[in-house]
């Protein structure tokens, strides 16, 4: 199993401003991942942060946007840059555990960021 | 990755076996099927997982066709606990894995 901390659990944020979310796992894992979750909507992978490599990111997602780092095997952020209202969401960090038929995620709690 | 289709929501009463089905026609030879279960304010929450026939656990029971393009969510005897969103997904938990979440299926639970 794996556990994440996400820090902080919430923001209230101006708009113009950078929000750096922090993930901690308490083991170390290859790659990490930072997803998006709209109200009221499903989750959207953002990027997979792999230690000592640029992260990955998705269609509709820049760096320059969302930048990430991942120093070490258990550690990511992921800043939320030049926010506007529409960058309110629920952000979350995940991991992956185990292979094939014995592959599990495992979540954070989700950082509520709100942008006025 | 294959798509999932999930109905958007369902409704039960506490005490009823509650199946929720999802679709996964272009399912890969690879892919497994995994459920996860998400209550409000908190990440999604790992509840079973199958590659074909039926797989059990203390929570759900799993039952996937030999077609593989669907499978079937099993939960016995809801509770009011058991309000949340249900996802499927589909991968083959390899290296480059990462999850593809679909629209979910809101399970409300009513007394």
């Amino acid at each position: 199993s794996a556990v994440i901390s996400q820090k902080p659990s919430r923001d209230i944020c101006q708009r113009g401003t950078s929000l750096t979310i922090q993930c901690q796992v308490d083991s170390q894992v290859t790659m990490m991942f930072w997803y998006r979750q709209q109200p009221g909507q499903s989750l959207t992978l953002i990027a997979t942060a792999n230690q000592g490599s640029e992260a990955t990111y998705e269609s509709g997602f820049v760096i320059d946007k969302f930048p990430i780092s991942r120093p070490n095997l258990t550690f990511s952020t992921l800043t939320v840059s030049n926010m506007s209202p529409e960058d309110s969401s629920i952000y979350l960090c995940s991991v992956e555990k185990g292979a094939g038929s014995n592959t599990e995620a495992f979540f954070g709690q989700g950082t509520r960021l709100t942008v006025v | 990755l294959a798509k999932t289709t999930q109905p958007i929501s369902m409704d039960s009463y506490e005490g009823q076996e509650v199946n929720i089905t999802c679709s996964h026609n272009n399912i890969a030879t690879n892919d497994y099927i995994t459920w996860y279960q998400q209550f409000p304010s908190q990440g999604p929450r790992f509840i079973i997982q199958g590659y074909k026939t039926k797989v059990t656990n203390e929570v759900a029971s799993l039952f996937i066709p030999a077609d593989r393009k669907s499978s079937t969510l099993s939960l016995p005897r809801v509770s009011l606990s058991d309000t949340a969103v249900y996802y499927c997904l589909v991968g083959d938990g390899g290296a480059t894995n990462k999850l593809i979440f679909g629209t979910g299926t809101l399970l409300a639970v009513q007394p």
